[in-house]
């Protein structure tokens, strides 16, 4: 079972924002990076935002991450029907020596 | 343009064993480490472990110690990932992904496409 927790689903209208949470310890999302991951629906998984807050070139501006504590949220502004995936925040525990993965939030589009 | 394209699906026996490969191209191969993460039918993603090719030592997570094997042949810009004492409860898809970043950050920025691997008798 993972160590990061997320809430398994979020839905918001077209053109709405939704947020996701991401709930972990001290030995991982509280002092080391997080990452976000985009998971399209038979695809494999896409980086989203890295460093907390960072977006790799070509993610649009609608998605956004923060980082307060031993959680993190990712944000998505202006949503669209091609958002509906499933979401998955990402980082290292230092206590167990492994990347960890959150238990993953399916973003459904009304 | 990093990409990276693995091996097509697998149907194995229990108590077998599994080698998936993840060819790489448009970028600096030996230096980036390359995970391998896989995901059960309808659950999760785990992590595995990888390895640095320039390194070619493995590091992987405790639940697969023993079990997993990863090497790279710099020669084609490939990394192979070895799971053995296959059973049903390993069936799933296994993705490699490039960790780029910086000493001590894990960002896995590129993903292969999947490998489904079957484990039934």
């Amino acid at each position: 079972q993972s160590v990061l927790t997320q809430p398994p689903s979020v839905s918001a209208a077209p053109g709405q924002r939704v947020t996701i949470s991401c709930s972990g310890s001290s030995s991982n999302v509280g002092n080391n990076f997080v990452s976000w991951y985009q998971q399209l629906p038979g695809s494999a998984p896409k980086l989203l935002i890295y460093d907390n807050n960072m977006r790799p070139s070509g993610i649009p501006v609608r998605f956004s991450g923060s980082k307060s504590g031993t959680s993190a949220t990712l944000g998505i502004t202006g949503l669209q029907t091609g958002d509906e995936a499933d979401y998955y925040c990402g980082t290292w525990d230092s206590s167990l020596s492994v990347y960890v993965f959150g238990t993953g939030t399916k973003v459904t589009v009304l | 343009q990093v990409q990276l394209v693995q091996s097509g699906a697998e149907v194995k026996k229990p108590g077998s064993s599994v080698k998936v490969s993840c060819k790489a191209s448009g970028g600096t191969f030996s230096s980036y480490a390359i995970k391998w993460v896989r995901q059960a039918p309808g659950q999760g993603l785990e992590w595995m472990g990888g390895l640095i090719p320039i390194f070619n030592t493995g590091n992987y997570a405790q639940k697969f110690q023993g079990r997993i094997t990863v090497t790279a042949d710099e020669s084609t810009s490939t990394v192979y990932m070895e799971l053995s004492s296959l059973r049903p409860e390993d069936t799933a898809v296994y993705y490699c992904a490039r960790a780029g970043g910086r000493v001590g950050v894990v960002i896995l920025d590129h993903w292969g496409q999947g490998t489904l691997v079957t484990v039934s008798s």
